[in-house]
């Protein structure tokens, strides 16, 4: 069965950090984007990171820009994010999701997550 | 960044209802839309993208439309297992945004 699990996740105080993983099973992950979304206890969903199948390109919501970093390690079949400076807002339900897309002359675009892991909890406590 | 809308915010209806859930973007994103539906402590899962385009596996009763800035999703026979929420994406440029959800609950 394809899938992602994530782990890493738990408690940790404001100031710390935190390395989120997610590894895939049984699909060609180097061919997809990786992408990481939280969703805070009762709130929606929000995006947080991207990364492109080569690692060429990243994008950051402006809410972790400068305190998180997403990478990729393809030979693994792993995503990660590392967390700095973590914040009590940080707190959330992590989430891995692929993206899926097609090439066209202007290069991939990403039109859906397609596969999302069961989400693992961060909670940024004293 | 691109602002999405979702209304109505919850919804109230019966087994065998015809739901329709709009999501208005603040500035145009072609038909780079996708639909999702999440259920309580699981994952979100894909039922629409680029706007109109059914994901592999969802039922026919799902479907999508609009482009630009004003996109609908429509359940055309509401299943109990339909009872969840509901969330529009843009997937036009960066950051990717998502609506704020439409709860859809048993009338």
């Amino acid at each position: 069965e394809v899938q992602l699990v994530e782990s890493g996740g738990g408690l940790v105080k404001p100031g710390g950090s935190l390395r989120l993983s997610c590894e895939d099973s049984g699909f060609s992950f180097s061919s997809y984007s990786m992408n990481w979304v939280r969703q805070a206890p009762g709130k929606g969903l929000e995006w947080v990171s991207y990364i492109s199948s080569s690692s060429i390109y990243i994008y950051y919501a402006d809410s972790v820009k400068g305190r998180f970093t997403i990478s990729r390690d393809n030979a693994r079949n792993s995503v990660s994010l590392q967390m700095n400076s973590l914040r009590a807002e940080d707190t959330a339900v992590y989430y891995c999701a692929r993206g899926k897309g097609y090439y066209d002359s202007s290069g991939f675009h990403e039109d859906c997550f397609d596969l999302w892991g069961q989400g693992t909890l961060v909670t940024v406590s004293s | 960044d691109i602002q999405l809308t979702q209304s109505p915010s919850f919804l109230s209806a019966s087994v065998g209802d015809r739901v329709t859930i709009t999501c208005r973007a603040s500035q145009g994103i072609s038909s780079y839309l996708a639909w999702y539906q999440q259920k309580p402590g699981k994952a979100p899962k894909v039922l629409i993208f680029e706007a109109s385009t059914l994901q592999s596996g969802v039922p026919s009763r799902f479907s999508g439309s609009g482009s630009g800035t004003e996109f609908t999703l429509t359940i055309s026979s509401l299943q109990p297992e339909d009872f969840a929420t509901y969330y529009c994406q843009q997937l036009n440029s960066y950051p990717r945004t998502f609506g704020p959800g439409t709860k859809v609950d048993v009338k």
